[in-house]
């Protein structure tokens, strides 16, 4: 199974600030990295696909970037909404692996 | 709107079995594949397996082959999972989610929480 090695685990940032998290393939995934968000309580929701393309309805301040085994979202100007754990995700082979997870919060 | 309603909560005793539903509305459920993922505290998020409602077909993480059988209605539009032989392990939330034309999972369930207890 490819093993996808999300870094930093957690995550504290101001509002206004900006922020990156990384996720490492265990080998080369040829983009095929998704991002998910995932607020309280709430189900995981799909930000970015293909490494740096946005879905649908979220927000410019989120960007993706990367290739080979590594990868990276950014998100710009922090807002009180973006507190949420993320995931990244590789589809490139089965089993579809996920990272362990950026909780990322407000300072 | 695309929405996946899950059934709810539920409570089973070590060496049962359950049956978790998902039901579409919003889109053609012959039209998208659906994916089953397991979320745990220690363990993060899994993926189970995925069904093409209009064949039925299934592919499995080999991790739950034998510990998961995925079925659709497509009378219904309703997804199903269904968990054997379960163990404290296998206590955890259950999604489903829609795969999208982009391989990747455009919309959730809400979540199925199972917990295995005696």
């Amino acid at each position: 199974d490819i093993q996808m090695t999300q870094s930093p685990a957690s995550l504290s940032a101001s509002l206004g600030e900006t922020v990156t998290i990384e996720c490492l393939a265990s080998e080369d995934i040829y983009s095929n990295l998704a991002w998910y968000q995932q607020k309280p309580g709430k189900s995981p929701q799909l930000l970015i696909y293909y490494a740096n393309s946005l879905n649908d309805g979220v927000p410019s301040r989120f960007s993706g970037s990367g290739s080979g085994t590594q990868y990276s979202l950014k998100i710009n100007s922090l807002q009180s909404e973006d507190v949420s754990i993320y995931f990244c995700q590789q589809n490139y082979d089965s089993p579809w692996t996920f990272g362990g997870g950026t909780k990322l919060e407000l300072k | 709107q695309v929405q996946l309603q899950q059934s709810g909560a539920e409570l089973v005793k070590p060496g049962t079995s359950v049956k978790l539903s998902c039901k579409a509305s919003g889109y053609t459920f012959t039209s998208n594949h659906m994916n089953w993922i397991k979320q745990t505290t220690g363990q993060g998020l899994e993926w189970i397996g995925i069904i093409n409602p209009g064949s039925g077909g299934t592919s499995y993480n080999v991790k739950f082959k034998g510990k998961a059988t995925l079925t659709v209605d497509k009378s219904s539009s309703t997804a199903f999972m269904q968990l054997s032989s379960l163990t404290p392990e296998d206590s955890a939330v259950y999604y489903c989610a829609r795969l999208s034309g982009h391989y990747v999972m455009d919309a959730w369930g809400q979540g199925a929480s199972v917990t295995v207890s005696s």
